[in-house]
């Protein structure tokens, strides 16, 4: 079984410049997670997808970053413009019930 | 809302000894308590979970243990290797429809040979 699929695996963009992420779950899977990982810590949840909809965006900072996920499959996550302090690795993540998650291998941003 | 504490920060033991890493959550609501091992610049990897309705899961060298009174959890590994080295995360959820997962701190495990 394919696992989650992300790309790229590594950005360098300078700050105020645009970024966007894909990332492709695990087939069947209908939710799907974005999660951001700073260095020396825990992911942390910025958005859950139940298919297309999104049903918890409570920690995406909606004045930069917007995501989407089409036909309920593929979600691209964008951040416009970019700041210093979006460096960070972005991870994706699905599940296919309520409770095992799996993850990508991430995208690590480096914002200049 | 959850948070979850989880100690040591960083923890080196011998190859062939046991590692123990503990974690503590505060929302009585959760239910789910999964664990993942990240190696450098590696993906977060899922080794053992977890449900509130039992105490305790084995698996292999790992097991996991759950005391919902004291709501804290613990992920034991015996005979350590090499290739356990790693930084391992605890994370809580309620599952279900708000499966949201809130991570711990990480532990840096390194396991001298």
């Amino acid at each position: 079984e394919a696992g989650v699929v992300q790309s790229p695996r590594y950005k360098i963009i300078e700050k105020k410049q645009p970024v966007a992420f894909w990332c492709n779950p695990i087939s069947g899977h209908n939710t799907l997670y974005w999660y951001r990982q700073n260095l020396g810590q825990g992911p942390e949840l910025l958005i859950r997808y139940e298919n297309e909809e999104a049903v918890d965006d409570s920690q995406l900072p909606k004045d930069r970053f917007s995501a989407e996920r089409l036909k309920g499959v593929d979600s691209t996550l964008k951040i416009q413009p970019a700041e210093l302090g979006d460096s960070a690795v972005y991870l994706c993540a699905s599940s296919s019930q309520f409770y095992e998650q799996y993850f990508g291998p991430g995208t690590r941003l480096t914002v200049t | 809302g959850e948070n979850v504490e989880q100690h040591p920060s960083t923890l080196s033991v011998q190859e062939g000894d046991s590692a123990v890493i503990k974690c503590t959550y505060s929302d009585s609501a959760s239910n789910y308590f999964p664990w993942y091992k990240q190696e450098l610049g590696k993906r977060p990897q899922l080794i053992i979970d977890i449900r509130s309705n039992v105490g305790e899961k084995k698996d292999q060298r790992i097991a996991v243990t759950l005391n919902k009174t004291a709501k804290h959890f613990s992920l034991h590994i015996t005979e350590t290797q090499p290739e356990d080295s790693a930084v391992y995360f605890c994370a809580a959820s309620m599952g279900g429809a708000t499966n949201k997962l809130i991570f711990g701190t990480g532990t840096l495990l390194a396991v001298q040979p």
